[in-house]
């Protein structure tokens, strides 16, 4: 059974914090990595899909770092808003499909 | 314009009885995918479609079946529902592949009495 796992589960910081977390992942025949960000009441969306060993991908004040070799990725927020309040969610390509973890809820306060 | 749609949004039914759930995309995807949001709040795939044809089918009770009429609409029928079965569900799409972005539709939260 493959296992993505994702801590923090939640996390609760001030308004300009800068926070992260952490997906943990099978070393081992990886194929991508997703990133979505999942607002309540809404439905998930793609912030990235990173693919090798070592990429870093940046959006706004979001960026996330990838290491294969290891197995796992940071997803880090600068500056938190309230707006960012939502739970980030991982998954990890395994052969034909994802697995996703149970994700980080972050919730930043004014 | 939704990219991804499903209907209803809300479904409330007895147990035993059957339900469908619709999902439509306009991004011209070939790939369309139906996972259930569990009690624990995973996210699990049950099916992907792509252009018509099912290339996965996780271990899900054969009383689902989805249908895709076009490559536009992957559609889940329930029969005989369960206590179980309550769940939010939702549709996606892709291109496939490993580097293609799924998006999903906003979820069908169904409760079954």
């Amino acid at each position: 059974i493959l296992n993505v796992e994702q801590s923090p589960q939640s996390l609760h910081v001030q308004e300009g914090d800068s926070t992260n977390f952490t997906c943990s992942f099978p070393s081992s025949n990886f194929y991508a990595l997703h990133w979505y960000r999942w607002e309540t009441a809404k439905s998930p969306e793609a912030l990235f899909v990173m693919t090798l060993n070592g990429d870093e991908k940046k959006k706004g004040r979001i960026s996330a770092t990838l290491n294969t070799k290891e197995g796992y990725s940071y997803l880090y927020i600068k500056g938190s808003q309230p707006e960012d309040s939502a739970t980030y969610l991982c998954a990890f390509y395994n052969t034909d499909k994802l697995i996703f973890g149970t994700g980080t809820r972050l919730q930043v306060f004014p | 314009d939704t990219a991804v749609s499903q209907t209803p949004k809300y479904l409330v039914t007895q147990m035993g009885n059957d339900k469908s759930i619709k999902c439509e995309q306009n991004l011209g995807h070939d790939t369309m995918y139906w996972y259930k949001q569990d009690s624990k709040k995973f996210l699990k795939i049950m099916f992907s479609y792509n252009n018509k044809e099912l290339i996965i089918n996780e271990t899900v009770p054969n009383r689902f079946s989805p249908k895709s009429p076009d490559k536009a609409h992957l559609n889940l029928h329930i029969n005989s529902l369960e206590l179980g079965d309550s769940a939010v569900y939702f549709c996606a799409s892709s291109q496939g592949g490993v580097s293609e972005t799924q998006y999903f539709g906003p979820g069908t939260r169904l409760l079954v009495l």
